[in-house]
């Protein structure tokens, strides 16, 4: 059982470039996240879905978009990348949206330059 | 608005007992939970208090002050691999999962 992967590990990105985060995730979980982090703060809530064909926006969601088209997969989306999206990106899920444990993927470093 | 505080960083010996604590101010209140992130990797759920108390699992205990808007985390027997940073989030209103900045806790043998 791989529970959540990510993809790609790290990206080195040219500013203005599209580019798109993958998650996937195994356990069959309804609600899934994304979340940058950047160091010296906490994680910050770009996205969220609490069940597939749903989405919603959380803390910082300019620059962003996100797809749910199943259970399995939440990619993230940068229209146009900007320096200052460079940050570290986990993906998460939990069996439900609420008071449910989220567990992480190993996260996605990205570089916008 | 909302905030979770934590200290920044924090040193202790192996084998010793360290306390993490951590203040909110947040939205509502659903549960507070402790995740532990290893340097370069994803954070891994350690525990969850929704009532006032203490929750003990292991080694580590959580503590829970609704009233205070105050929670610890407690560490015993301290190991090396327990070098880590330490994150606090609370459950809002509105579910949704508000981090502090994090602890780093660094054991010296």
């Amino acid at each position: 059982i791989a529970g959540i992967t990510q993809a790609p590990t790290s990206q080195i990105l040219a500013a203005g470039r599209r580019m798109t985060l993958r998650c996937t995730q195994d356990m069959r979980h309804n609600a899934m996240y994304w979340y940058r982090q950047d160091l010296g703060l906490g994680l910050r809530l770009i996205h969220y879905s609490n069940t597939a064909g749903t989405t919603g926006k959380g803390e910082v969601p300019d620059g962003y978009s996100v797809s749910r088209a199943n259970t399995d997969d939440f990619p993230l989306t940068l229209a146009s990348a900007v320096p200052s999206q460079t940050s570290v990106y986990f993906c998460a899920s939990s069996e439900r949206a609420g008071a449910e444990t989220q567990y992480f993927g190993p996260g996605t470093r990205l570089l916008v330059l | 608005g909302q905030n979770i505080d934590q200290p920044t960083e924090m040193t202790a010996t192996e084998g010793a007992i360290v306390q993490i604590n951590c203040t909110y101010q947040t939205s509502g209140f659903n549960g507070l939970f402790w995740y532990q992130q290893h340097a370069g990797e994803a954070p891994t759920f350690l525990s969850y208090n929704v009532l006032d108390g203490l929750e003990e699992k292991g080694r580590f205990s959580s503590f829970l002050s609704r009233s205070k808007g105050y929670s610890y985390l407690l560490l015993k027997e301290l190991q090396m691999k327990d070098s880590a940073s330490y994150l606090c989030a609370v459950l809002d209103s509105n579910y949704q999962l508000i981090w502090g900045a994090g602890t780093k806790l660094i054991i010296k043998p």
